[in-house]
């Protein structure tokens, strides 16, 4: 198993300003991903983060938006750029520790945009 | 590519009532399934899971069952409490690929 530590928990942060959230695993994981639940929707997946490499985005998400490091095996961040009120969204680390076992999740970010 | 859907929500049931969330999934090959709860203000929470057919994943009185034949993999309780309320998403994923998930339906028991 694995637990995530995700800060902050929430925030309401202006139009055009940046946000940068924490991922912090308490073992080393080789994958860690990113989410967002819009609010009422589903879960979709932004980008896999990748360590010692650039992250791998999924359609619809680029990396001057969301830019994302991935420093070693236990930490990850997901920075949301030039926010506007579209990106009001839960953002939720996740990681997997082997390959036919469950996904992790942290406790989200719930992001507010004014 | 791979899919999963779920029955449209929201679900509204009385406490002790019996429940089932359809889930049916389309992919390639033996995909692992899995059901999530994200209880209000929270992440999401493994409830259980399947890895291959036939396979009966159970947890806290939910159980669901991988059925290849019906591509399925439905969520049931035989007598729901209201702590039960919450979002269920339903997921597959094929082996270190990246995690697939329904739309999610949303469960409210009333006492």
């Amino acid at each position: 198993s694995a637990v995530i530590s995700q800060k902050p928990s929430r925030d309401i942060c202006q139009r055009g300003t940046s946000l940068t959230i924490q991922c912090q695993v308490d073992s080393q994981v080789t994958m860690m991903f990113w989410y967002r639940q819009q609010p009422g929707q589903s879960l979709t997946l932004i980008a896999t983060a990748n360590q010692g490499s650039e992250a791998t985005y999924e359609s619809g998400f680029v990396i001057d938006k969301f830019p994302i490091s991935r420093p070693n095996l236990t930490f990850s961040t997901l920075t949301v750029s030039n926010m506007s009120p579209e990106d009001s969204s839960i953002y939720l680390c996740s990681v997997v520790v082997g390959k036919d076992t469950e996904a992790f999740f942290g406790q989200g970010t719930r992001l507010t945009v004014v | 590519g791979d899919s999963v859907t779920q029955m449209e929500g929201p679900v509204t049931l009385s406490e002790e009532a019996f429940l089932t969330i359809n889930c049916t999934y389309t992919a390639t090959g033996y995909p692992s399934l899995f059901w999530y709860v994200q209880y209000p203000g929270e992440g999401l929470q493994l409830l259980l899971k399947a890895t291959k057919a036939d396979d009966k994943g159970s947890n806290k009185g939910f159980e669901a069952t991988y059925r290849k034949e019906t591509t399925s993999f439905h969520l049931e309780k035989g007598s729901v409490q209201v702590s039960d309320s919450a979002v269920y998403f339903c997921a597959l994923r094929r082996g270190a690929q990246k995690l697939v998930f329904g739309q999610g339906t949303r469960l409210t028991i009333n006492p």
